[in-house]
């Protein structure tokens, strides 16, 4: 069985600021980690995800993460915060091998101050 | 690549009427997903198909829901005798299998709403 914890349900950054968003995972076998945001009324977009080999990875509009497994974290980083990036952030593992289903986090909503 | 589709975007309907949401998936992939998503959760699983076969159903995907992938493109799922509980918004997804990690592109989804 997988599970995601993603905690705290709403950050708020300054634009221009650190984005941090955490992700912990449990997972019986080796995972697929990904990053989806979704904004208002839309699907989910893939941000970035680790499979196999580096661990830190890098992602679209700037964004990257660790995957850090003695920590089972997944968390997800931009240096600066643009006003675009307000958005709901879910974190989702899939195990690796045959039944590739995600399971996902509650999310967490991401606002940006000017 | 045209990205995964589903129609209809919204759908309003009464309680225990029927309704059925199509979804188109990127055209080389095999495996196509559904998920349901309430308000302030994340996507939970209901199933999904390899090609024509459906492969596992959730716990959460009770008997008043069916869904097909008749010729393993594009997929249906049915809602018979809608209840309140049902309203939420209904994502499709697809992947390669075997490739990508597994990476699954989603649609735009169906916001469902029984009244």
């Amino acid at each position: 069985a997988q599970s995601v914890t993603q905690l705290g349900s709403h950050v708020s950054v300054s634009e221009g600021a650190l984005v941090l968003l955490r992700c912990n995972y449990s997972s019986s076998v080796p995972p697929y980690l990904f990053w989806y945001v979704q904004y208002p009324n839309q699907g989910l977009q893939l941000l970035l995800k680790y499979t196999t080999g580096a661990t830190l990875v890098k992602g679209i509009n700037g964004f990257e993460a660790e995957f850090k497994k003695s920590e089972t974290s997944f968390h997800l980083t931009k240096p600066s915060a643009h006003m675009s990036d307000a958005a709901e952030y879910f974190c989702a593992v899939s195990a690796t091998g045959a039944n590739s289903k995600l399971t996902f986090g509650k999310g967490i909503t991401l606002s940006v101050r000017p | 690549d045209t990205g995964v589709s589903q129609n209809p975007r919204h759908k309003i309907t009464k309680r225990g009427q029927n309704v059925t949401f199509r979804c188109d998936p990127i055209s080389e992939h095999n495996r196509l997903y559904w998920y349901r998503q309430t308000l302030g959760q994340g996507p939970e699983f209901l199933t999904y198909f390899q090609n024509e076969a459906q492969l596992e159903k959730s716990r959460l995907l009770s008997d008043r829901f069916s869904a097909e992938r008749p010729k393993g493109s594009f997929s249906t799922l049915e809602i018979q005798r809608t209840e309140q509980g049902d309203s939420a918004m209904y994502l499709c997804a697809s992947s390669l299998f075997g490739q990508d990690g597994e990476t699954q592109y989603f649609g735009p989804g169906t916001r469902l709403l029984v009244l």
